[in-house]
């Protein structure tokens, strides 16, 4: 059963604006990540929120956390062209278990 | 290090015939998951183990689907017999540390059942 919902589904954009994607979850996590597709290839790692965490950053990519709404969301800003992939958030649960459940996934486009 | 290594890259099979799709992980890595990929339910763990040794298996969809680590550096996901519902992306992952920790990804097989 999926865990994270991403939002929107998909979302198209202009070269140098700012991408957000949203996630929501249902139950208690340890951790929130977040990976990239680009097409016809495997899931990359992109970055790690800890629940004790509000708000991450790496390069021009930032994750902000909020366990009360059971939501995160991933800003990528300046964009470019090669952002162009699909972005899923993956929940790690509490309670021992290993799995990392994933969403559905938002498909972003960068238009040049 | 050459990431996860996933075999064969696409694989076409007639219904009734036997699949096996292969998987190298990452050495060192003493977590191994096979997920599947579809668009009508995204990426669903299958099964996953740990030193060698199934953990979870409950994501498995039917008995005709079967998971070997026969050491830590292979494990196969067997398909007998194989359904036209059972063409998807199957993708490989490993890790090691922690509960949770980030995952590295094959490039995955493309199955198509005919």
């Amino acid at each position: 059963s999926q865990q994270g919902e991403e939002d929107p589904q998909a979302l198209s954009i202009q070269e140098g604006e700012n991408a957000t994607m949203n996630c929501s979850y249902k139950t208690s996590i340890n951790n929130l990540q977040w990976y990239r597709q680009n097409s016809g290839r495997g899931l990359v790692h992109l970055i790690l929120i800890r629940s004790n965490e509000r708000e991450k950053h790496s390069g021009r990519l930032r994750v902000t956390l909020d366990t009360s709404k059971k939501s995160s969301s991933l800003l990528i800003t300046a964009s470019r062209a090669a952002d162009t992939a699909s972005y899923f958030c993956a929940t790690g649960t509490q309670g021992g278990s290993e799995k990392l459940v994933f969403g559905k996934g938002t498909k972003l486009t960068v238009n040049p | 290090d050459a990431g996860v290594i996933q075999s064969p890259r696409h694989e076409v099979t007639e219904m009734g015939q036997e699949v096996t799709l292969r998987c190298k992980p990452i050495s060192g890595h003493d977590y191994l998951f096979w997920y599947r990929q579809t668009m009508m339910r995204g990426l669903e763990l299958l099964i996953y183990f740990n030193n060698n040794v199934p953990i979870d298996d409950s994501g498995m969809p039917e008995d005709r689907f079967s998971a070997k680590m026969p050491n830590a550096s292979f494990s196969t996901l067997k398909i007998q017999p194989s359904e036209p519902r059972d063409s998807a992306v199957y993708f490989c992952a490993s890790r090691s540390g922690q509960p949770n920790e980030k995952l590295f990804f094959g490039s995955g097989t493309q199955l198509s059942v005919l």
